[in-house]
């Protein structure tokens, strides 16, 4: 079975500081890893997506995660934060199991960004 | 680009009525689900349909039915609806469950109270 674990229910920085959001997973499979992001009263939007190529994986609006298999873990980062990057961001994991990719949510980041 | 519409964007209920939430996407994807979100829960998978004409149930699906309409169109339907039911409902849509895993795409959400 997968599973995933979001280490961190709520992070702050400042505006031009560094963000890291930290994701664990289990699964018995080479899982597919990936992070969304939703701002307030939206949907899901995918922002990167980690299936086995590279392990070093860019996303849009300046994120990035690295896969590492040893660690079972997917943090995602980026160098500097915005303003607009205050929302809650997801970590999902998704392997074969049962036979259909169907996947797994962590229970949120809200990542709080000071002026 | 419409991507994934759901219908209605807000409604109230007494506890007991009925009603049928509506999800539509224009991609032309095969796979389609219905999430709920609850403060601090994520999101937690209550119906899928990795298909037209399948449907299977997900993690919370007491209390809910679906019906894949057809390709584009995927419904939620609560039949006596409780307070514990009060939540904001997203449906997603993604290219398939089987062979490549594919990311999802998901609508900006029912939001549901029931008094």
């Amino acid at each position: 079975a997968q599973s995933v674990t979001q280490l961190d229910s709520h992070v702050s920085v400042s505006e031009g500081t560094p963000v890291l959001l930290r994701c664990n997973y289990s699964s018995s499979y080479s899982p597919s890893l990936f992070w969304y992001v939703q701002h307030p009263n939206k949907g899901l939007q995918l922002l990167l997506k980690y299936t086995s190529a590279a392990t070093l994986v860019k996303g849009i609006n300046g994120f990035e995660a690295e896969f590492k298999k040893s660690e079972t873990s997917f943090h995602l980062t980026k160098p500097s934060a915005h303003m607009s990057d205050a929302a809650e961001y997801f970590c999902v994991v998704s392997d074969r199991s049962g036979g259909s990719y169907i996947p797994t949510f962590g229970r949120g980041t809200s990542l709080i960004v000071h002026p | 680009n419409a991507g994934v519409t759901q219908t209605p964007k807000f409604q109230v209920l007494k506890t007991g009525q009925s009603m049928t939430l509506q999800c539509a996407q224009d991609m032309n994807h095969n796979s389609m689900y219905w999430y709920r979100q609850d403060p601090g829960m994520g999101l937690r998978l209550i119906y899928y349909s990795a298909s037209e004409g399948t449907t299977d149930k997900g993690e919370v699906p007491n209390g809910y039915n679906v019906s894949r309409l057809n390709k584009r169109e995927f419904s939620l339907r609560l039949e006596s609806a409780a307070p514990s039911q009060t939540s904001v409902y997203f449906c997603a849509s993604s290219l398939g469950v089987t062979g490549v895993n594919q990311p999802q795409h998901f609508g900006d959400g029912t939001r549901l109270s029931i008094l």
